[in-house]
């Protein structure tokens, strides 16, 4: 069974930095693409980004792009989101999600497994 | 980026009745080269991550009840639920997945039951 369990939220003030976790199992997480997606409070679901399966090539949301840094630890199956330069309208739950495998090379960015997620809260 | 709009916000339906749920999108998601509509549906309860209910537009994900149903191209799609049920009150959302430089959704609806 897939699971995707992400961690590392919490409260911070503007300005400040939190790294989010996102352990992966019941997969060969080496294999595929993963992503993050936030959700503000009340609000709908945004695309924030995602990273290829080596780790090599990583993608941002205009909103994060020079804040946010995307990794992954294939070793420890484990996905990672730094970010910096926090800023009120961060404040949401992340989810981490992973794609289905491409194995027709049409690149599905759907989003077939999602965590819970995590809430990361910007307030002074 | 491609924007997703979805109509109604929200709906109230009877249980037993059919619900539909629109999206558009600012630019065509029909990939011509292998005839794909990059267009994938969610069903989010309150409190739960996101599921995954209709992707490729028209295929259901695996477990996900036959009355839902994913409908259009180009640029206009439906989700219908043919009969409505108590644990389908949730809001849906679209997503496309066309343009990679940016992923987007729809900004959701609300479906309740009247």
């Amino acid at each position: 069974e897939v699971q995707l369990v992400e961690s590392g939220g919490g409260l911070v003030q503007p300005g400040g930095s939190l790294r989010l976790s996102c352990a992966a199992s019941g997969f060969t997480f080496s294999s595929y693409w993963m992503h993050w997606v936030r959700q503000a409070p009340g609000k709908g679901l945004v695309w924030v980004s995602r990273i290829n399966s080596d780790g090599s090539s990583t993608s941002y949301a205009d909103s994060v792009k020079g804040r946010f840094t995307i990794s992954r630890d294939n070793a420890k199956n484990t996905l990672y989101l730094q970010m910096n330069s926090l800023r009120a309208e961060d404040t949401a739950v992340y989810y981490c999600a992973r794609v289905p495998a491409d194995v027709s090379n049409w690149n599905p960015e759907y989003f077939q497994h999602w965590g819970q997620g995590t809430l990361v809260t910007v307030s002074s | 980026d491609i924007v997703m709009t979805q109509s109604p916000d929200s709906l109230a339906v009877s249980l037993g009745e059919r619900a539909t749920i629109n999206c558009k999108s600012s630019q065509s998601v029909l990939y011509s080269s292998n005839n794909k509509n990059y267009l994938a549906w969610y069903q989010q309860k309150p409190g739960q991550p996101p599921k995954l209910l209709i992707y490729w537009a028209s295929t259901r994900e695996s477990g996900v009840p036959d009355r839902f149903s994913g409908s259009g191209s180009g640029t206009d799609f439906t989700l219908t639920i043919s009969s409505l049920q108590a644990e389908d009150v949730a809001v849906y959302y679209c997503q496309q997945y066309y343009s990679t430089l940016a992923l987007t959704f729809g900004g959701g609806t609300k479906v309740e039951i009247k």
